[in-house]
Order: structure tokens, then sequence, then C-alpha cells
């Protein structure tokens, strides 16, 4: 089955400096890949993904890349802020199929401090 | 994104018995997912539930210990049996809207004494 590594495992930022997560999958039949934040007490919160399709998407200060050849795809947040200080997870599945739950990276603590 | 409830939103069990968790969805989907979260760490899969027929567990997870029933495409409900302590962790129910976005429901936070 797919196998999903996550790292760093905690990263701690100063305002304004940017952020990168990184994961790698092991499937190669995977073809989605979203990250999720999660805060204190709340459930994860899909905040962008990206298809086999596209090496690269970006929303606002959020951006993904993928590298399907080395298996690996990275979060990147630009101009950091306090607010994005939370646990980030990357996920991968395979879309289109009977299988689309998420295997989970171990999570990232990013802290922003102001 | 799809607005899902789960009751009940946390609960102090007893070791011993059980617990059943439900997830309501506003409308339609065709997949639903539970999922475990132990304290301070990732989300595992337990299953997937499937309308109308048994669901599909991952392994290390059992029907008799996670029964599970979906009786149509916007509820399904989650029963933890025969609790101990370690089972104490947060539940969440997920559905995928659209191709292949998977949103996740507030979850259930089960501390089991």
């Amino acid at each position: 089955g797919e196998n999903v590594e996550q790292h760093p495992s905690t990263l701690s930022v100063q305002e304004g400096d940017s952020a990168v997560i990184k994961c790698t999958y092991s499937d190669s039949a995977s073809n989605y890949f979203p990250w999720y934040k999660q805060e204190l007490g709340k459930r994860p919160q899909l905040i962008i993904d990206i298809r086999s399709n596209v090496g690269e998407k970006k929303d606002q200060r959020i951006a993904v890349t993928l590298n399907k050849t080395a298996k690996h795809f990275s979060l990147h947040i630009t101009e950091t802020q306090p607010e994005d200080s939370a646990v980030y997870f990357c996920a991968a599945s395979i879309m289109d199929t009977g299988r689309r739950a998420l295997t989970f990276g171990s999570g990232t603590r990013l802290q922003v401090q102001p | 994104s799809a607005v899902i409830s789960q009751k009940p939103s946390r609960d102090i069990c007893q070791r011993g018995t059980s617990l059943t968790i439900q997830c309501q969805v506003d409308s339609q989907v065709t997949m639903m997912f539970w999922y475990r979260q132990q304290p301070g760490q990732s989300l595992t899969l337990i299953a997937t539930a499937n309308q109308g027929s048994e669901a599909t567990y991952e392994s290390g997870f059992v029907i008799d210990k996670f029964p599970i029933s979906r009786p149509n495409l916007t509820f399904s409900t989650l029963t933890v049996s025969n609790m101990s302590p370690e089972d104490s962790s947060i539940y969440l129910c997920s559905v995928v809207r659209e191709v292949a976005e998977q949103f996740f429901g507030p979850g259930t936070r089960l501390t089991v004494l």
C-alpha cells in the first residue's frame, strides 16, 4: 500500500519568512495530493491540492509543487503570519477509482513567531 | 465543501462498553470514510463505509471491533466496541465531493477510562 513520509516534524519561522514542508510517496499510481491544516481542537481543513497532471499550483500565499518522477511534493507558504501556526498534513490518493481514501503523512507542526 | 456533522462531539466511557458515533452529511455523497487520530498523531483510515454493503476495513481494524453502518448516501455510524483506554482517540468521518476533494467532520473525541 501507499506510504507517505513528511518532513520536518516541527518548523519554527519568523513572521514574514517562508516555510516549506516536504513529502514523499511510494505508490506511483497515486495521482491526487492534498494538504490539510489542522488547528488545535479543530478538524483538518483542505487548503490546497494538486493532481498529477500539473507540476505546480498556487493560491495566494500558498503553493504546492509536485515531482512525479521523484515521487515528492512540497507545500510552500510565503509571508507567513501567526495565524498560519498549525499542524499541516500532506496526503496521497488515487482519483477516479473505488479507492479514494487518503494516506496521510505524519504531520508538521508550524510555529510562526511574531 | 460539504456540511458534515458528528454526534456526539465528545464522550467519556468506561472500559468494556461500546459507543456509536453518527455522521450526517447535508447532501448525498458517494464515498464516506472513518479515520482515527490518536493524540498528537496523524490520521489513520479505519474503513470505507459502503452504502448497502459491508464496510471495507484497513489492515489492523476488524468489523467486530468497529462495526460500521451506512444505510443511505447521507448517513453513517461507527461503533467502537468493548472499549479499552487504547481506543481513546478522535474519530472523524470524511466524505468525497467532486472528483477527489475530501472533507472532514468535526470529529468525536473519545476518552476511555
